[in-house]
């Protein structure tokens, strides 16, 4: 079964602060993609970064990085020097191989408080 | 561009009643994607269109619903007496072909059966 696992429903952290969202996933496949979906209340979601599995070395995208453990199918994302505007729920999702869709987490609720 | 557009954006309807969803993808993207969001939980994987032939769906997906994508642009999903499980966010997200398929998600509308 290939299934995405994110066990923080919710978290807070002050602003300018650096606070990590976990997510594990199973899967028998050796080459996917991984990606980190931000949800901003009433608002669409969008891309926040993405990782090939292939790829040993970490994604980063500005003030986000993500550290990814293919052996141990974690794929935390790393959110430095927090603002207001991040507040959202985060989603790790991804398609596997062969998939069209999208396989998504429960979600990260989190919270920057000022 | 404008992104992925989904209209209406709120719904309520009575239990038993018929709606019908738009979607319309970025313009030059061929896959177009049906997603439920339940409160709480990450989306759900509906169905898949390439460009018109719809190639993949969900159990989810019980015989009250019916996804259309006539000429390979906009979608139509249509849920047919509805029920207030129905109740949720529906999500469309549109992709390209190419590397990494990303998905882009569209303001999503929300159903309320009373």
């Amino acid at each position: 079964a290939q299934t995405v696992t994110q066990s923080q429903p919710e978290m807070s952290v002050q602003e300018a602060e650096t606070v990590t969202l976990s997510c594990t996933y199973d899967t028998s496949e050796s080459n996917y993609y991984l990606f980190w979906y931000k949800q901003p209340p009433s608002r669409q979601m969008i891309l926040v970064i993405r990782q090939e599995a292939y790829k040993q070395q970490n994604a980063t995208e500005n003030r986000f990085s993500v550290n990814f453990q293919k052996a141990a199918k974690s794929f935390s994302l790393k959110i430095s020097d927090s603002q207001l505007g991040d507040t959202a729920m985060y989603f790790c999702a991804s398609p596997f191989t062969g998939a069209n869709n999208l396989f998504f987490g429960t979600g990260t609720r989190l919270t920057v408080i000022p | 561009d404008t992104g992925v557009s989904q209209d209406p954006r709120h719904k309520i309807t009575k239990r038993g009643q018929n709606v019908t969803f738009r979607c319309d993808p970025i313009s030059e993207h061929n896959r177009l994607y049906w997603y439920r969001q339940t409160l709480g939980q990450g989306p759900e994987f509906l169905t898949y269109f390439q460009n018109e032939a719809q190639l993949e769906k969900s159990r989810l997906l019980s015989d009250r619903f019916s996804a259309e994508r006539p000429k390979g642009s906009f979608s139509t999903l249509e849920i047919q007496r509805t029920e207030q499980g129905d109740s949720a966010m529906y999500l469309c997200a549109s992709s390209g072909t190419g590397y990494l398929n990303e998905q882009y998600f569209g303001p999503g509308t929300r159903l309320t059966v009373t």
